[in-house]
């Protein structure tokens, strides 16, 4: 039972416009929410969080979304740029047990 | 600099011979974890630690040990690694649990034949 979910395992936009990556989970009791980027051969890194007491999160050109009656997440990076192209994963989680989606690729071509 | 070190990187060995991969981190750090990735499946959690000689198990915990007696240091034990357990292996540490941001280390890319 995968409880997060990335439905989309790429996305390809154009430079400058927006990325939108969707991430949904099935367990209400998920209390924090965070996306990480990956670039190959290296770890993920964090990128922004929301928990579960609010609705929207934003850092620059990053912002998360949560609404918690459709147990969905996304994050919206605009405007999108090339070094942006990586593997975005969303992660849940509560008390000391984290739960990642299988990742979506982004790529933003120039 | 602030990191989190795993080793080796890059690991082949035989099923049945007992391995170790350390993973350190010097930003004095409550939590640590460690994760498998394998395609498709995303990132998997295997074991985590909210503190110095407290470990849990994560979702995925079957077939590894880990260890913490200090503070700084939390090895993944593979006692008798199995091909099922070829991954790319990452430990992960942050300040007080999975809701503060996890700092990751590069990764350790495991083969076993």
């Amino acid at each position: 039972d995968q409880q997060v979910k990335q439905n989309s395992p790429s996305l390809s936009v154009q430079e400058g416009r927006i990325s939108i990556l969707n991430c949904d989970y099935t367990n209400s009791m998920f209390d924090y929410f965070l996306w990480y980027k990956k670039y190959p051969a290296e770890g993920p890194t964090f990128l922004i969080s929301i928990s579960s007491i609010k609705d929207k999160n934003e850092d620059g050109r990053f912002t998360v979304f949560l609404n918690k009656s459709a147990k969905h997440l996304s994050l919206h990076i605009v405007p999108s740029q090339p070094g942006d192209s990586a593997v975005y994963f969303c992660a849940a989680g509560n008390a000391g047990k984290s739960t990642f989606g299988d990742g979506t690729t982004l790529t933003v071509k120039p | 600099e602030a990191q989190v070190t795993q080793n080796p990187r890059y690991l082949i060995t035989v099923t049945g011979k007992k391995l170790t991969v350390t993973c350190s981190q010097n930003m004095n750090h409550e939590y640590m974890s460690w994760y498998r990735q394998d395609p498709g499946l995303g990132l998997r959690q295997i074991y985590y630690s909210m503190n110095v000689e407290v470990t849990d198990k994560g979702d995925v915990p079957e077939g590894y040990k880990v260890s913490r007696k200090e503070k700084r240091n939390f090895p993944l034990i593979l006692e008798s690694p199995s091909p099922n357990q070829t991954s790319l292996y990452f430990c992960a540490s942050s300040p007080f649990g999975g809701d503060s941001p996890l700092h990751f280390g590069n990764g350790t890319r495991l083969t076993v034949t």
